[in-house]
C-alpha cells in the first residue's frame, strides 16, 4: 500500500524567508507521481508542483521548488521568499497506482504553514 | 484555464431534506472526482468517474449518490444525511491521456452542515 507522511503538523516562517516542508512516501511502484497543494482557509486546493519519479530534474515553479531525493523516497517543498498569502495548509500527495481508469491521490496529513511579518 | 466550479459554496440541510451538489469543468477532462473533507484532515475519496462512467465508490454510504450527466457535469446527490456527514465537498478534475500523470485540479469546495 502507497503511504504520504508529513511529519510537520505546524510550521512558522518569517516573511521573506525561505522555508522546507517535509514529505517522505512509500510505493512499491516505480512509476509514480508527486504533488504538492496548497489549501487557504477558504477552502479550494491549489495545485502547486508535481515531480515524477522519472524526472531527471527537480521540478520548480516560480517560488516553488521541489527537493526530490528518489532513494531516500523524499519529496521536500521549497517556499522560496515567502509571503504572508503563503499561510495555508499544505498537502503532499501521490497518484495511487494505475487502475484501468482515473487516478486516485493519496495525501498526507497536511502541514499548516504560518508566515509572520 | 484550469477552473473547477461548484456550486453552492455553503450548504445547509436537515436530516430529511434533498439536495444535490454541482461541478463543472470545461478542460475537456475526462475524468473527475469527488473528495469529502473533515476538518483539519486530508481529502478522502468518495468517486471517481472516467468517461461519464463510475470507475471507483470508495464504499460511500447510499446516501450519497454521484450522478454524471455529460463530461462537463458532476453532480451529488445527497439524501437522508447524518451530522457526521457536515463537511467541505471537493470536486476535481483531470485529462485522462493514460499516461498517469495527470494532475488533479480541484473547485473551491461545498462546506455542507447538516443539522
Amino acid at each position: 500500500a502507497q503511504k504520504i507522511t508529513q511529519t510537520q503538523p505546524g510550521m512558522f516562517v518569517q516573511e521573506k524567508e525561505a522555508v522546507t516542508l517535509d514529505c517522505t512516501y512509500d510505493t512499491s511502484d516505480p512509476s509514480y507521481g508527486l504533488f504538492w497543494y496548497k489549501q487557504p482557509s477558504s477552502g479550494e486546493m491549489i495545485f502547486l508542483i508535481y515531480q515524477g519519479s522519472y524526472d531527471q530534474q527537480n521540478a520548480t515553479e516560480g517560488r516553488y521548488s521541489l527537493n526530490f531525493q528518489k532513494a531516500r523516497k523524499s519529496a521536500n517543498l521549497v517556499i522560496s521568499a515567502s509571503q504572508l498569502g503563503d499561510s495555508a495548509m499544505y498537502f503532499c500527495a501521490m497518484r495511487d497506482l494505475p487502475s484501468n481508469s482515473g487516478y486516485a491521490l493519496n495525501f498526507g496529513k497536511g502541514t499548516s504553514l504560518l508566515v509572520t511579518p | 484555464d484550469t477552473e473547477v466550479t461548484q456550486t453552492p459554496k455553503h450548504l445547509v440541510m436537515g436530516m430529511t431534506n434533498k439536495k444535490s451538489l454541482k461541478c463543472e469543468q470545461h478542460m475537456g477532462h475526462r475524468a473527475m472526482y469527488w473528495y469529502k473533507q473533515k476538518a483539519k484532515k486530508p481529502p478522502e475519496l468518495m468517486f471517481v468517474y472516467s468517461y461519464e462512467k463510475l470507475s471507483i465508490n470508495e464504499s460511500v454510504p447510499s446516501r450519497f449518490s454521484p450522478e454524471c450527466p455529460n463530461s462537463s457535469l458532476l453532480n451529488l446527490h445527497l439524501h437522508a444525511l447524518q451530522p457526521e456527514d457536515s463537511a467541505l465537498y471537493l470536486c476535481a478534475s483531470s485529462q485522462e491521456s493514460g499516461r498517469g500523470q495527470e494532475t488533479q485540479y480541484f473547485g473551491p469546495g461545498t462546506r455542507l452542515l447538516v443539522l
